[in-house]
């Protein structure tokens, strides 16, 4: 089966611009996750998505940050204005509700770099 | 809140060791901990799932053990080959939170040599 894939892998933007980011989870996964890595920082939690209803963003910066996951399937992630510490490696991860031993699956990440 | 530490100088061994990595935490059980692989421009690549209830778990040359009174898992790679060099990061579920989110450890990197 296809893994979960994100793009752009790399992207570098001016301070103030917008960027978007895309994840498609494994077809079928119902739980969408996204996480980010900032430089010498650990892997940091975002926000999660089971279908389209977020449930839980307790993990986002600020409102400079907007998920959407319509219809259930790939979601984004927009950035707008970036600022110079959004910087960092952002990963999306699937995972199935029903699997209770599996993890989840993550994508390669997006790096994102603000000048 | 929940605060995960891994060893985050590297760990050189030769290869045919085995290699010992360890995680702890400092605050609640959580419901299960996972560990991960991430090769460098890579995500994490899930290896072992470890419950509460579990004291250890098997896959292969992997093993995981879980210690809830120390609060710490320790992950041995045995018969460590060049291949299995990468960085192992350690994620816990909260049993507070249903949505299963993780916390990651900052993760070790282990260098085998030939």
């Amino acid at each position: 089966e296809a893994g979960v894939t994100q793009f752009p892998s790399h992207s570098v933007i001016e301070k103030g611009q917008t960027v978007t980011l895309r994840c498609d989870p494994i077809s079928g996964h119902d739980n969408l996750y996204w996480y980010r890595r900032v430089m010498g920082k650990e892997i940091k939690f975002l926000l999660h998505f089971v279908k389209e209803s977020k449930q839980d963003e307790s993990g986002m910066p600020n409102n400079r940050f907007l998920a959407e996951r319509t219809g259930g399937t790939y979601s984004t992630l927009k950035v707008q204005p970036a600022e110079l510490e959004d910087s960092g490696v952002y990963f999306c991860a699937s995972r199935l509700s029903r699997d209770r031993v599996g993890g989840y699956t993550f994508g390669s990440g997006t790096r994102l770099t603000v000048v | 809140s929940q605060k995960i530490e891994q060893n985050s100088e590297a760990l050189n061994i030769q290869e045919g060791k085995t290699a010992t990595l360890t995680c702890n935490y400092t605050n609640y059980s959580p419901a299960y901990l996972q560990w991960y692989r991430q090769d460098p421009g890579r995500g994490p690549v899930f290896l072992l799932l470890i419950r509460e209830n579990e004291k250890e778990k098997r896959k292969e040359r992997l093993k995981v053990t879980f210690d809830t009174t120390l609060k710490q898992s320790l992950f041995h790679i045995t018969a460590s080959q060049p291949a299995d060099s990468a960085t192992y990061l350690c994620a816990l579920r909260s049993p507070y939170n249903a949505g299963n989110m993780l916390t990651f450890g900052g993760g070790t990197r282990l260098m085998v040599k030939p």
